[in-house]
Protein backbone atom coordinates (compact mmCIF):
# COMPACT_ATOMS: atom_id res chain seq x y z
CA UNK A 1 0.00 0.00 0.00
CA UNK A 2 0.90 3.61 -0.51
CA UNK A 3 1.54 6.20 1.48
CA UNK A 4 2.78 10.03 1.73
CA UNK A 5 4.29 12.06 4.42
CA UNK A 6 4.59 15.19 4.08
CA UNK A 7 6.63 17.18 6.54
CA UNK A 8 5.31 20.25 8.17
CA UNK A 9 1.67 21.23 8.53
CA UNK A 10 2.32 24.64 8.06
CA UNK A 11 5.30 26.43 6.29
CA UNK A 12 5.91 30.25 6.68
CA UNK A 13 8.34 32.25 4.64
CA UNK A 14 9.20 35.84 3.36
CA UNK A 15 8.21 36.67 0.18
CA UNK A 16 11.61 36.01 -2.15
CA UNK A 17 12.89 33.39 0.09
CA UNK A 18 12.73 30.10 -1.21
CA UNK A 19 10.15 27.83 -1.06
CA UNK A 20 10.70 24.15 0.09
CA UNK A 21 8.05 21.87 0.84
CA UNK A 22 8.59 18.02 2.02
CA UNK A 23 6.95 14.94 0.56
CA UNK A 24 8.29 11.29 1.30
CA UNK A 25 6.25 8.32 -0.37
CA UNK A 26 6.24 4.86 0.69
CA UNK A 27 5.19 2.74 -2.54
CA UNK A 28 5.55 -1.17 -3.56
CA UNK A 29 5.94 -0.17 -7.21
CA UNK A 30 7.60 2.66 -9.71
CA UNK A 31 5.16 5.63 -8.45
CA UNK A 32 3.62 8.24 -10.23
CA UNK A 33 4.35 11.80 -7.86
CA UNK A 34 2.53 14.67 -7.98
CA UNK A 35 1.86 18.61 -6.19
CA UNK A 36 -1.56 19.85 -5.85
CA UNK A 37 -2.13 23.21 -5.06
CA UNK A 38 -5.51 24.55 -3.54
CA UNK A 39 -6.27 28.06 -3.00
CA UNK A 40 -9.24 29.27 -0.59
CA UNK A 41 -12.71 27.99 -1.64
CA UNK A 42 -11.14 26.34 -5.03
CA UNK A 43 -10.28 22.76 -6.50
CA UNK A 44 -6.99 20.88 -6.88
CA UNK A 45 -4.57 22.48 -9.23
CA UNK A 46 -1.84 19.95 -10.74
CA UNK A 47 1.51 21.91 -10.12
CA UNK A 48 3.45 18.81 -11.27
CA UNK A 49 3.98 15.22 -12.25
CA UNK A 50 6.58 12.82 -11.91
CA UNK A 51 5.81 9.67 -13.99
CA UNK A 52 9.53 8.49 -15.76
CA UNK A 53 12.34 9.81 -17.09
CA UNK A 54 14.06 13.05 -15.96
CA UNK A 55 14.21 13.18 -11.94
CA UNK A 56 13.80 16.94 -11.73
CA UNK A 57 10.64 18.16 -12.94
CA UNK A 58 9.61 21.85 -13.75
CA UNK A 59 5.72 22.75 -13.40
CA UNK A 60 3.64 26.15 -13.20
CA UNK A 61 3.96 28.80 -11.45
CA UNK A 62 8.16 28.39 -11.14
CA UNK A 63 7.67 25.66 -9.08
CA UNK A 64 9.87 21.95 -9.32
CA UNK A 65 10.41 19.12 -7.71
CA UNK A 66 12.90 16.32 -7.92
CA UNK A 67 12.29 12.77 -7.59
CA UNK A 68 14.89 10.60 -5.59
CA UNK A 69 14.10 7.03 -5.16
CA UNK A 70 17.01 6.49 -2.84
CA UNK A 71 15.46 9.42 -0.03
CA UNK A 72 11.95 8.43 -1.76
CA UNK A 73 11.11 12.06 -1.75
CA UNK A 74 9.79 14.46 -4.38
CA UNK A 75 10.13 18.01 -2.41
CA UNK A 76 8.78 21.11 -3.74
CA UNK A 77 11.25 23.84 -4.36
CA UNK A 78 10.29 27.48 -5.66
CA UNK A 79 13.40 29.83 -5.51
CA UNK A 80 11.19 33.32 -4.78
CA UNK A 81 7.80 33.26 -2.89
CA UNK A 82 5.48 35.33 -3.84
CA UNK A 83 2.36 36.58 -2.24
CA UNK A 84 0.68 34.63 -5.00
CA UNK A 85 1.82 31.36 -3.71
CA UNK A 86 0.09 31.09 0.04
CA UNK A 87 -2.07 28.11 -0.38
CA UNK A 88 -2.37 24.70 0.80
CA UNK A 89 -0.35 22.11 -1.09
CA UNK A 90 -0.65 18.36 -1.42
CA UNK A 91 1.73 15.67 -1.94
CA UNK A 92 0.61 12.74 -3.94
CA UNK A 93 1.08 9.46 -5.08
CA UNK A 94 -0.51 7.22 -7.36
CA UNK A 95 0.87 3.73 -8.90
CA UNK A 96 -0.51 1.62 -11.33
CA UNK A 97 -1.06 -1.80 -9.42
CA UNK A 98 -2.22 -4.51 -9.97
CA UNK A 99 -4.34 -3.63 -12.77
CA UNK A 100 -6.32 -0.37 -13.30
CA UNK A 101 -5.31 1.08 -9.90
CA UNK A 102 -6.68 4.93 -10.76
CA UNK A 103 -6.41 6.32 -7.39
CA UNK A 104 -4.44 9.02 -5.89
CA UNK A 105 -2.88 9.07 -2.12
CA UNK A 106 -2.52 11.84 -0.50
CA UNK A 107 -0.70 13.46 1.91
CA UNK A 108 -2.39 15.67 5.06
CA UNK A 109 -1.46 18.93 3.04
CA UNK A 110 1.04 21.92 4.13
CA UNK A 111 -0.38 25.38 4.40
CA UNK A 112 1.99 27.50 2.46
CA UNK A 113 1.88 31.03 4.12
CA UNK A 114 4.06 34.33 2.54
CA UNK A 115 4.74 37.11 4.52
CA UNK A 116 5.89 40.76 3.08
CA UNK B 1 -11.21 25.13 -22.29
CA UNK B 2 -11.72 21.67 -21.56
CA UNK B 3 -12.65 21.44 -18.14
CA UNK B 4 -14.17 19.75 -15.10
CA UNK B 5 -17.51 22.29 -13.98
CA UNK B 6 -19.44 21.27 -10.49
CA UNK B 7 -22.80 22.47 -10.00
CA UNK B 8 -23.45 24.61 -7.45
CA UNK B 9 -20.48 26.06 -6.38
CA UNK B 10 -22.49 26.66 -2.56
CA UNK B 11 -25.37 23.79 -1.90
CA UNK B 12 -27.71 24.75 1.76
CA UNK B 13 -29.85 21.70 2.51
CA UNK B 14 -31.67 20.64 5.85
CA UNK B 15 -30.45 17.75 7.70
CA UNK B 16 -32.37 14.58 6.32
CA UNK B 17 -33.81 16.32 3.25
CA UNK B 18 -32.02 14.74 0.26
CA UNK B 19 -29.28 16.55 -2.13
CA UNK B 20 -27.90 15.97 -5.12
CA UNK B 21 -24.41 17.30 -6.36
CA UNK B 22 -23.41 17.24 -10.07
CA UNK B 23 -20.40 17.20 -12.07
CA UNK B 24 -19.40 17.57 -15.69
CA UNK B 25 -16.59 17.25 -17.54
CA UNK B 26 -15.23 17.64 -21.49
CA UNK B 27 -11.62 16.32 -21.04
CA UNK B 28 -13.40 12.98 -22.43
CA UNK B 29 -11.82 11.14 -19.52
CA UNK B 30 -13.29 7.97 -18.81
CA UNK B 31 -12.70 7.54 -14.88
CA UNK B 32 -14.63 10.42 -12.95
CA UNK B 33 -14.29 10.23 -8.97
CA UNK B 34 -16.19 11.94 -5.91
CA UNK B 35 -14.00 13.27 -2.87
CA UNK B 36 -15.12 14.90 0.05
CA UNK B 37 -13.05 17.15 1.92
CA UNK B 38 -13.41 18.68 4.92
CA UNK B 39 -11.53 21.70 6.93
CA UNK B 40 -7.35 21.57 6.78
CA UNK B 41 -7.89 17.94 5.36
CA UNK B 42 -7.04 15.92 2.52
CA UNK B 43 -9.32 15.02 -0.14
CA UNK B 44 -10.70 11.76 0.94
CA UNK B 45 -12.22 9.46 -1.85
CA UNK B 46 -15.83 8.50 -1.81
CA UNK B 47 -15.92 6.71 -4.67
CA UNK B 48 -15.27 6.38 -8.29
CA UNK B 49 -16.10 5.35 -11.76
CA UNK B 50 -13.95 3.63 -14.35
CA UNK B 51 -16.20 4.04 -17.26
CA UNK B 52 -19.79 2.49 -16.54
CA UNK B 53 -17.92 0.35 -13.19
CA UNK B 54 -18.56 2.02 -10.04
CA UNK B 55 -16.12 1.31 -7.20
CA UNK B 56 -16.82 2.66 -3.65
CA UNK B 57 -14.15 2.60 -0.98
CA UNK B 58 -14.14 0.18 1.74
CA UNK B 59 -15.41 3.28 4.36
CA UNK B 60 -17.91 5.10 2.50
CA UNK B 61 -21.21 5.61 4.40
CA UNK B 62 -24.13 4.13 3.00
CA UNK B 63 -25.86 7.25 3.13
CA UNK B 64 -23.35 8.86 -0.19
CA UNK B 65 -24.77 6.97 -3.67
CA UNK B 66 -23.88 7.97 -7.32
CA UNK B 67 -24.89 8.19 -10.90
CA UNK B 68 -23.37 8.42 -13.72
CA UNK B 69 -25.53 8.23 -17.07
CA UNK B 70 -22.73 9.03 -19.60
CA UNK B 71 -19.07 9.87 -19.99
CA UNK B 72 -19.49 13.18 -19.66
CA UNK B 73 -21.58 13.77 -16.34
CA UNK B 74 -21.58 12.28 -12.63
CA UNK B 75 -23.87 12.69 -9.74
CA UNK B 76 -23.67 12.38 -6.03
CA UNK B 77 -27.14 11.99 -4.05
CA UNK B 78 -26.40 12.27 -0.08
CA UNK B 79 -29.72 10.30 0.58
CA UNK B 80 -30.16 12.02 4.28
CA UNK B 81 -27.84 14.56 5.17
CA UNK B 82 -26.62 14.71 8.90
CA UNK B 83 -24.39 17.55 10.43
CA UNK B 84 -21.66 15.62 9.47
CA UNK B 85 -21.89 15.85 5.72
CA UNK B 86 -20.97 19.36 5.82
CA UNK B 87 -17.84 19.66 3.31
CA UNK B 88 -16.48 20.67 0.00
CA UNK B 89 -16.86 18.02 -2.44
CA UNK B 90 -14.73 17.87 -5.33
CA UNK B 91 -15.34 16.21 -8.34
CA UNK B 92 -12.15 15.18 -10.54
CA UNK B 93 -11.49 12.94 -13.98
CA UNK B 94 -8.38 11.41 -15.23
CA UNK B 95 -7.36 8.69 -18.01
CA UNK B 96 -4.62 6.94 -19.22
CA UNK B 97 -3.37 9.88 -21.68
CA UNK B 98 -3.36 11.95 -18.60
CA UNK B 99 -1.14 9.83 -16.89
CA UNK B 100 -2.97 9.51 -14.03
CA UNK B 101 -2.91 12.89 -13.28
CA UNK B 102 -6.37 14.13 -12.18
CA UNK B 103 -8.34 17.14 -13.02
CA UNK B 104 -10.23 18.65 -9.95
CA UNK B 105 -13.52 20.80 -10.43
CA UNK B 106 -13.89 23.98 -8.13
CA UNK B 107 -16.21 21.82 -5.88
CA UNK B 108 -19.41 22.07 -4.14
CA UNK B 109 -19.20 23.22 -0.54
CA UNK B 110 -22.20 21.96 1.40
CA UNK B 111 -24.19 23.57 4.76
CA UNK B 112 -26.07 21.42 6.38
CA UNK B 113 -29.21 23.08 8.47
Amino acid sequence: AQSVTQLGSHVSVSEGALVLLRCNYSSSVPPYLFWYVQYPNQGLQLLLKYTTGATLVKGINGFEAEFKKSETSFHLTKPSAHMSDAAEYFCAVSDLGGGSNYKLTFGKGTLLTVNP
Amino acid sequence: DAMVIQNPRYQVTQFGKPVTLSCSQTLNHNVMYWYQQKSSQAPKLLFHYYDKDFNNEADTPDNFQSRRPNTSFCFLDIRSPGLGDAAMYLCATSSRDSLLAQHFGDGTRLSIL
